[in-house]
């Protein structure tokens, strides 16, 4: 079975600052993706960034990027230059190579401070 | 190019009572998957539906059920609602590796 770990239920940054929020993973599969997705209070799941297991390269998308530790089982979003619309709840997910079934953390609220 | 659509987006019911969500994918997705996000948690998968058929399962009774359609589009049934059943139903796409999200069904259940 594959889980995900979110330990930060909140976090504060300022405007302009960078951001880490954590995401540790378990899973007995040699192949899987792990995922960010941004959640505003709208509801509706946004795609920010993903990184396949066998990539060498941590995954960037402007200013995005996961730092992926695979022996460490972590896959950290790293978000720089904060913006006021960074606000919303943040979750981390894992699924199996060609399963596209998602698992995901309990999420990470961000806030953002002008 | 429309993205992933659902409806309605709110929807009040009594327990014990049936409900029927839907699910338009994006385009050129073929499979869709059904996500159930209480209130402060992270959402939980349902099950998912590629060719018509559910191609897996989440940890979830038989009161919930669904259909693909031949467009691709699907639907969410829950039967005998229980006032658990409030929550957020989220309904994704999926082409490959990539998963796209509609803006999901807020159900209260009263």
């Amino acid at each position: 079975a594959q889980k995900i770990t979110q330990t930060q239920p909140g976090m504060f940054v300022q405007e302009k600052e960078a951001v880490t929020l954590d995401c540790t993973y378990d899973t007995s599969d040699q192949s899987y993706g792990l995922f960010w997705y941004k959640q505003p209070s709208s509801g509706e799941m946004i795609f920010l960034i993903y990184q396949g297991s066998y990539d060498e390269q941590n995954a960037t998308e402007g200013r995005y990027s996961l730092n992926f530790q695979k022996a460490r089982k972590s896959a950290n979003l790293v978000i720089s230059a904060s913006q006021l619309g960074d606000s919303a709840m943040y979750f981390c997910a894992m699924s199996p190579f060609y399963g596209n079934k998602l698992v995901f953390g309990a999420g990470t609220i961000l806030r953002v401070k002008s | 190019d429309a993205g992933v659509t659902q409806s309605p987006t709110h929807l009040i019911k009594t327990r014990g009572q049936q409900v029927t969500l839907r699910c338009s994918p994006k385009s050129g997705h073929d499979t869709v998957s059904w996500y159930q996000q209480a209130l402060g948690q992270g959402p939980q998968f349902i099950f998912q539906y590629y060719e018509e058929e559910e191609r897996q399962r989440g940890n979830f009774p038989d009161r919930f059920s669904g259909h693909q359609f031949p467009n691709y589009s699907s639907e969410l049934n829950v039967n005998a609602l229980l006032l658990g059943d409030s929550a957020l139903y989220l309904c994704a796409s999926s082409f490959n590796l990539e998963a796209f999200f509609g803006q999901g069904t807020r159900l209260t259940v009263v």
